[in-house]
């Protein structure tokens, strides 16, 4: 049972509109919402977190917003730019959890064309 | 360059074989974990550690050991391989200090990953 759902497994935009990655929950406890960003060929990179307390997080062009009644989260990311092309991680982590697991999406994958 | 190192990336094996996918990292992080990457599905912790000689078990630690002999390497063991085993294994490193904070994405810095398939 997923905890953490990306419903879309793909997403094509042009450069320079608006790319919304979605990600919907299941477990109220969840505190903190993570988005990490991965390349072919690499690791995960950390690109943004809200904390359940707050309702947007903002750094540069990603946004990230998150509707607790919903369980649901969104990041925006305003201009798309090519370089944005990859697999777009939503992750979470409880309140409860005791071995600092984060608890992961299966991925969106961006693809922005010039 | 300071990072995570994953070798190998790829490996092929057989059921029933053992191996030993290594990590190292030269940050001087406390904390060391293994994550797998299956297709349609999240990254999911395996084992991890907060020191040298500390070893604790993730979400999925069956059919892996851990071992943490010093704080730069934190070896995944795969004792019997089993098909299901196939997957993408990621390492990632932080300091201790922030895996309690998630502010920062856990301060997390992932190897590039490893390859596996088990036939």
């Amino acid at each position: 049972d997923q905890q953490v759902k990306q419903n879309s497994p793909s997403l094509s935009v042009q450069e320079g509109r608006i790319s919304i990655l979605n990600c919907d929950y299941t477990n109220s406890m969840f505190d903190y919402f993570l988005w990490y960003k991965k390349y072919p060929a690499e690791g995960p990179t950390f690109l943004i977190s809200i904390s359940s307390i707050k309702d947007k997080n903002e750094d540069g062009r990603f946004t990230v917003f998150l509707n607790k009644s919903a369980k649901h989260l969104s990041l925006h990311i305003v201009p798309s730019q090519p370089g944005d092309s990859a697999v777009y991680f939503c992750a979470a982590r409880s309140r409860r959890s005791s071995n600092y697991k984060l608890t992961f999406g299966k991925g969106t994958l961006l693809t922005v064309n010039p | 360059n300071a990072g995570v190192t994953q070798t190998p990336k790829f490996q092929v094996l057989k059921t029933g074989q053992s191996m030993t996918l290594q990590c190292a990292q030269d940050m001087n992080h406390e904390y060391m974990s293994w994550y797998r990457q299956d297709p349609g599905m999240g990254l999911r912790l395996i084992h991890y550690s907060v020191g040298a000689g500390i070893t604790d078990q993730g979400e999925v630690p069956n059919g892996y050991n851990v071992s943490r002999s010093t704080t730069e390497d934190f070896p995944l063991r795969l004792l019997s391989a089993a098909p299901s085993q196939t997957s993408v294994y990621f390492c990632a490193s932080s300091y201790l200090q922030y895996i309690t904070d998630p502010r920062n994405g856990y301060g997390y810095t992932f190897g590039s990953g490893t390859r596996l398939t088990v036939v």
